[in-house]
């Protein structure tokens, strides 16, 4: 079964500060991507995705991600972070048709941002 | 207006009782799935179902059960065989129409055993 590896738990960074989240997958087989965010009390929401095409996939807030297959890498990254970005974010990935689909998530990184 | 209802938002049972979750979608979405949120553990797979009448076991099934009777639903029952089950059960859907989907989750239910 493919894993997902996060390599930060906890992150804390004041506002301006540039980010990135590692998030590494163990599957060797064309994949998709995903990171999602779970902001404070809301539901869990897609920033962005790959699934083919350019690796550097931008999404919603202005956070992008860029998938780098030799690396098996997605990481997430932003320029200037904002207290509002304070949340947990997830790295997943597809696992085929073999699992109906279903997401196989990274354990979590809580971005805290400090005014 | 669209989208996953999980009801209800806390629950609280006793040791040994079984509970059901609500997951209700009106999305028209063919897919559905349960996960379990733990702090620091991530989400992990419980149960999914690609149509009506079929569901399949995820990676933590062990404790739980579920059904398909309707499109839009798929309700979770945790039995009292479930070792640990205060969590974060978070029912998700998606349209089922190749890998490329991006699923949609509910607000969640947090459970706790008592």
């Amino acid at each position: 079964a493919q894993s997902v590896s996060q390599h930060n738990h906890h992150v804390i960074l004041s506002e301006a500060a540039s980010l990135e989240l590692g998030c590494n997958y163990s599957y060797g087989g064309t994949v998709n991507l995903f990171w999602y965010v779970q902001y404070p009390g809301q539901h869990l929401q897609l920033l962005l995705k790959y699934f083919s095409g350019d690796p550097l996939v931008k999404g919603i807030k202005g956070f992008e991600a860029e998938f780098i297959k030799s690396k098996f890498s997605f990481n997430l990254r932003k320029p200037s972070v904002q207290w509002s970005d304070t949340a947990e974010y997830f790295c997943a990935v597809n696992e085929g048709r073999n699992s109906g689909y279903a997401l196989n998530f990274g354990k979590g990184t809580s971005l805290l941002v400090t005014p | 207006d669209g989208g996953i209802t999980q009801s209800p938002k806390y629950l609280f049972r006793k040791e040994g009782q079984n509970v059901t979750l609500s997951c209700e979608q009106n999305l028209n979405h063919d897919a559905m799935y349960w996960y379990r949120q733990d702090p620091g553990q991530g989400l992990r797979l419980i149960y999914y179902s690609q149509i009506v009448n079929d569901f399949q076991k995820g990676d933590i099934a062990e404790g739980y059960s579920v059904s398909r009777e309707k499109k839009e639903s798929f309700p979770l029952t945790v039995t009292s065989a479930q070792k640990n089950p205060t969590a974060f059960y978070l029912c998700a859907s998606d349209p089922s129409r190749g890998s490329h989907n991006e699923q949609f989750f509910g607000p969640g239910t947090r459970l706790t055993v008592l």
